[in-house]
């Protein structure tokens, strides 16, 4: 079973909107972290917000977390084309160990020229 | 750095046949895994290492997966025999330090396709 799940599955925007991505999980977690893919490549390290933080920035993307509602958000303002990539939420928790991330399925973000 | 390495990149072989993904991590660090993506079933975690020493292999779905890492810069991970349901990407990452708190480094990964 998945520990994150992402929403929505896939997101199509204009270059310039903003995209928001969410993700939910099913247990009490003390870390969650973004990466990126690209289409071929393997993931890359967006974000790390822990349990006690409600939200963190980082150059265009903003990362909310409300352990209240098991939840976080991804947002990243003045989309690019090259921000087209698939975006992953991971947590602790069910599977891993102590040390093994749990991933989501992923949002597939595309920007539109 | 040259970050994790990687091989092959691709494969296709036949089903029975014995497959083996290698991986160098990055230098330094002690924590090393393996992960499998399909669309299917999304990321999943296989096993993980800590100096060399496999903590959690309960991600490994048969006997016919094996993963061994005989020094600090390399690890290998074997399907034996293989079957077309194993096909899919198999990703290598290391991390310098263990807990949830620290970044993975994924390699590129390594695509398999068993016909």
């Amino acid at each position: 079973s998945q520990q994150g799940e992402e929403d929505p599955q896939a997101l199509s925007i204009q270059e310039g909107e903003n995209a928001t991505m969410n993700c939910s999980y099913k247990t009490s977690i003390n870390n969650l972290q973004w990466y990126r893919q690209n289409s071929g490549r393997g993931l890359v390290h967006l974000i790390l917000i822990r349990s006690n933080e409600r939200e963190k920035h980082s150059g265009r993307l903003r990362v909310t977390l409300d352990t209240s509602k098991k939840s976080s958000s991804l947002l990243i303002t003045a989309s690019r084309a090259a921000d087209t990539a698939s975006y992953f939420c991971a947590t602790d928790g069910e599977r891993g160990g102590a040390d093994g991330l749990t991933f989501g399925k992923g949002t597939h973000l595309i920007i539109q020229p | 750095d040259a970050g994790v390495i990687q091989s092959p990149r691709h494969e296709v072989t036949e089903m029975g046949q014995e497959v083996t993904l290698r991986c160098k991590p990055i230098s330094g660090h002690d924590y090393l895994f393996w992960y499998r993506q399909t669309m299917m079933r999304g990321l999943e975690l296989l096993i993980y290492f800590n100096n060399n020493v496999p903590i959690d292999d309960s991600g490994m779905p048969e006997d016919r997966f094996s993963a061994k890492m005989p020094n600090a810069s390399f690890s290998t991970l074997k399907i034996q025999p293989s079957e077309p349901r194993d096909s899919a990407v198999y990703f290598c990452a290391s991390s310098p330090r263990g807990g949830t708190g620290n970044t993975i480094y994924f390699g590129e990964g390594s695509w398999l396709t068993v016909v």
